[in-house]
């Protein structure tokens, strides 16, 4: 499985758009790029995935670009809510197994 | 109603005791899983099974043993308890994978197990 490289940490405002990136050099081409949330003393909650260009739904938007190396989750105007860790994870499509390798996660913390 | 639920939310317990946590979902997925999550918040799976077979068995000490009696419950029980064993445990159940396909998991809320 192809391993992910995010930042540790990052620091917004509320009302900004905040972007984090994620480099998966490795990725094959069954994989796909899949993002998930995990608020403090909580399970991991899905946001999105994607295979290539763009994704967006009422969370988030995941951006692609072709060579499918990084992709960058976008989330528009965060609120305090949103602080909590974000995980990259490179899945693969063949797996039979659903296997998730976690990395360490970007820790969002929304300020006021 | 509560998608992947476990209990207990908090168990606090002596070494070398023996414990039990169980895990059910109401999702109808087929797959179910056990996640530990360290004090540094690395998440690292343990064990899968789907429709009660076990299909990932990580490097995990065979004090750990996952029961999963339906395809709806998978319970992990824990033997002669260390202090290293103190951390997070994650249930998450999601349909079954099939090749070409990526099924998101649903995680329950944890539970602490503290090994003192």
């Amino acid at each position: 499985l192809a391993k992910t490289t995010q930042p540790i940490s990052m620091d917004s405002y509320e009302g900004q758009e905040v972007n984090i990136t994620c480099s998966h050099n490795n990725i094959a081409t069954n994989d796909y790029i899949t993002w998930y949330q995990q608020f403090p003393s909580q399970g991991p909650r899905f946001i999105i995935q994607g295979y290539k260009t763009k994704v967006t739904n009422e969370v988030a938007s995941l951006f692609i670009p072709a060579d499918r190396k990084s992709s960058t989750l976008s989330l528009p105007r965060v609120s305090l809510s949103d602080t909590a860790v974000y995980y990259c994870l490179v899945v693969t499509g063949s797996s039979n197994t659903g296997k998730l390798i976690f990395g360490q996660g970007t820790t969002l913390q929304v300020k006021p | 109603d509560t998608a992947v639920s476990q209990t207990p939310k908090y168990l606090v317990t002596q070494m070398g005791n023996d414990k039990s946590i169980k895990c059910e979902q109401n999702l109808g997925h087929d797959t179910m899983y056990w996640y530990k999550q360290d004090s540094k918040k690395f998440l690292k799976i343990m064990f899968s099974y789907n429709n009660k077979e076990l299909i990932i068995n990580e490097t995990v000490p065979n004090r750990f043993s996952p029961k999963s009696p339906d395809k709806a419950h998978l319970n992990l029980h824990i033997n002669s308890l260390e202090l290293g064993d103190s951390a997070v445990y994650f249930c998450a159940s999601s349909q079954a994978h099939r090749g070409g396909s990526y099924n998101e998991q649903f995680f329950g809320p944890g539970t602490r197990l503290t090994v003192l």
